[in-house]
C-alpha cells in the first residue's frame, strides 16, 4: 500500500544526545514536511523540502536539521541544541504537480526526554 | 503573518447530536482542508475545499468554504462515539507564505459527554 512510514513510534533522548527520526514515503511525492505538535497546539512547521537535495527552514527550525538525499526519504535530526524536544513529530508529503495540494501525514513519532 | 482561529477549542458530544466547528483567517485563503486526528496518530484528511461558497460532504460530515474566503465550517450530523478526536482546519493563502505551505488551526477536541 502507498503511504508514509515514520519510525520509531516512540523515541527517548538523553540530554546532550542527537536523535534522528525516519520518514519514508512511496507516494512519489515531491514535497515533504516535518511538523511538531505540542498538546493543545496546532501543527508547527519545522522544515520542508520541495525537491531532492533542497530544503527550507519552517517556522521553528532552530535545534533541528534535515537532509533530502532521496525523493522518498526525509529524516529529521533533533540536535542537542533543541532544549525542549518533547513533542509529537509528524512527517507529511504532497504532490506539488497535482492541481489539488492535499497534505498526507505519517502516523507520528513521540519523542520524550529521559 | 497569516493566522487561523479555530473554535471551539473543545466540546462534548452526546451520541446522536449534531456538531459544528469553524475556522476564520486574518486573510484570504484559496484552499481549506479539514483533518481528523486520533490519539497517537497522524491527521487524516476528511474534506478539501477549493472554491468560495463550495459545500462538500463526506458521509455525515459537511464542510463549507466561506463566501468571504476567510472562513470555513465543518458540521458532523448524528454523531457517533468514533467521532471523538481532534479536528484541524488548514488553509493555504493566495501568496503562500513559506512557498504556499498550509497553515493549521489549533484544533477542536471532541469528547463524549460523561
Amino acid at each position: 500500500d502507498g503511504g508514509i512510514t515514520q519510525s520509531p513510534k516512540y523515541l527517548f533522548r538523553k540530554e546532550g544526545q542527537n536523535v534522528t527520526l525516519s520518514c519514508e514515503q512511496n507516494l512519489n511525492h515531491d514535497a515533504m514536511y516535518w511538523y511538531r505538535q505540542d498538546p493543545g497546539q496546532g501543527l508547527r512547521l519545522i522544515y520542508y523540502s520541495q525537491i531532492v537535495n533542497d530544503f527550507q527552514k519552517g517556522d521553528i527550525a532552530e535545534g533541528y536539521s534535515v537532509s533530502r538525499e532521496k525523493k522518498e526519504s526525509f529524516p529529521l535530526t533533533v540536535t542537542s541544541a533543541q532544549k525542549n524536544p518533547t513533542a509529537f513529530y509528524l512527517c507529511a508529503s504532497r504532490d506539488r504537480a497535482a492541481t489539488n495540494e492535499k497534505l498526507f501525514f505519517g502516523s507520528g513519532t513521540q519523542l520524550s526526554v529521559l | 503573518g497569516q493566522q487561523l482561529n479555530q473554535s471551539p477549542q473543545s466540546m462534548f458530544i452526546q451520541e446522536g447530536e449534531d456538531v459544528s466547528m469553524n475556522c476564520t483567517s486574518s486573510s484570504i485563503f484559496n484552499t481549506w482542508l479539514w483533518y481528523k486526528q486520533d490519539p497517537g496518530e497522524g491527521p487524516v484528511l476528511l474534506i478539501a475545499l477549493y472554491k468560495a461558497g463550495e459545500l462538500t460532504s463526506n458521509g455525515r460530515l459537511t464542510a463549507q468554504f466561506g463566501i468571504t474566503r476567510k472562513d470555513s465550517f465543518l458540521n458532523i450530523s448524528a454523531s457517533i462515539p468514533s467521532d471523538v478526536g481532534i479536528y484541524f482546519c488548514a488553509g493555504q493563502g493566495l501568496g503562500g507564505g513559506s512557498q504556499g505551505n498550509l497553515i493549521f488551526g489549533k484544533g477542536t477536541k471532541l469528547s463524549v459527554k460523561p
